[in-house]
């Protein structure tokens, strides 16, 4: 499985943009790329995931880089709530698994 | 819906006694995942189930470890005899599709709140 790399953690303002960079440089050409984030104390929730072009949905966005090596997700107006661990996760085809790497913490101040 | 439902939500039990942990997926979904998380190791997967049926039980850390479905609405993982160090939360998981196939990686894969395990 390829190796992705996140800064352990990240501080954001509230009302403020976060952008949460994933490196995954090994990443194959079909593998579709998910975040996930898990809150204090519950279960990780899925977030967003695309293959190549950029991705929009209620929560956030997702910027992936032309040549697929790296992503960005990105919160428009961070809130209290969104403090959490965020987990990115390239997907393999070829018997692959949901694999949680260390992620990145983010902290919002008010 | 009500989501993936994991009992119990807490559990506390001494050394070499027996632990099951109890999981109801998503109804209609078909794809069942048991994940360990730990301060030390983060988030494990253990086994995956499709249809039923175990597919990978390459997580499963060792024989005093074992889960099973006996039908789409219920799953077990159970632990004999337990270990303090077996303590940790258990995170069951669903998805609507054999979601490691080619073309359904994109699924999304829904998290129950989690079975907290303390061994003492």
């Amino acid at each position: 499985d390829a190796k992705t790399t996140q800064p352990n953690s990240m501080e954001s303002n509230e009302e403020e943009p976060v952008h949460l960079p994933c490196n995954h440089s090994t990443i194959s050409g079909t593998d579709y790329i998910h975040w996930y984030r898990q809150l204090p104390s519950q279960g990780p929730e899925y977030v967003i995931h695309g293959l190549t072009s950029n991705v929009n949905n209620r929560m956030a966005s997702l910027a992936i880089a032309e040549d697929r090596k790296s992503s960005t997700l990105i919160l428009h107006r961070a809130t209290l709530r969104d403090a959490a661990v965020y987990y990115c996760i390239p997907i393999y085809n070829q018997g692959g698994k949901l694999i949680f790497g260390q992620g990145t913490e983010l902290s919002v101040k008010p | 819906d009500a989501g993936v439902i994991q009992s119990p939500r807490h559990e506390v039990t001494e050394m070499g006694q027996e632990v099951t942990l109890r999981c109801k997926p998503i109804s209609g979904h078909n794809s069942l995942f048991w994940y360990r998380q730990t301060m030390m190791r983060g988030l494990e997967l253990l086994i995956y189930f499709n249809n039923n049926v175990p597919i990978d039980d390459s997580g499963m850390p060792e024989d005093r470890f074992s889960a099973k479905m006996p039908n789409a609405s219920f799953s077990t993982l159970k632990i004999q005899p337990s270990e303090p160090r077996d303590s940790a939360v258990y995170f069951c998981a669903s998805s609507l599709a054999f979601f490691f196939m080619e073309g359904a990686s994109g699924n999304t894969i829904y998290f129950g709140e989690g079975s907290w395990l303390t061994v003492v």
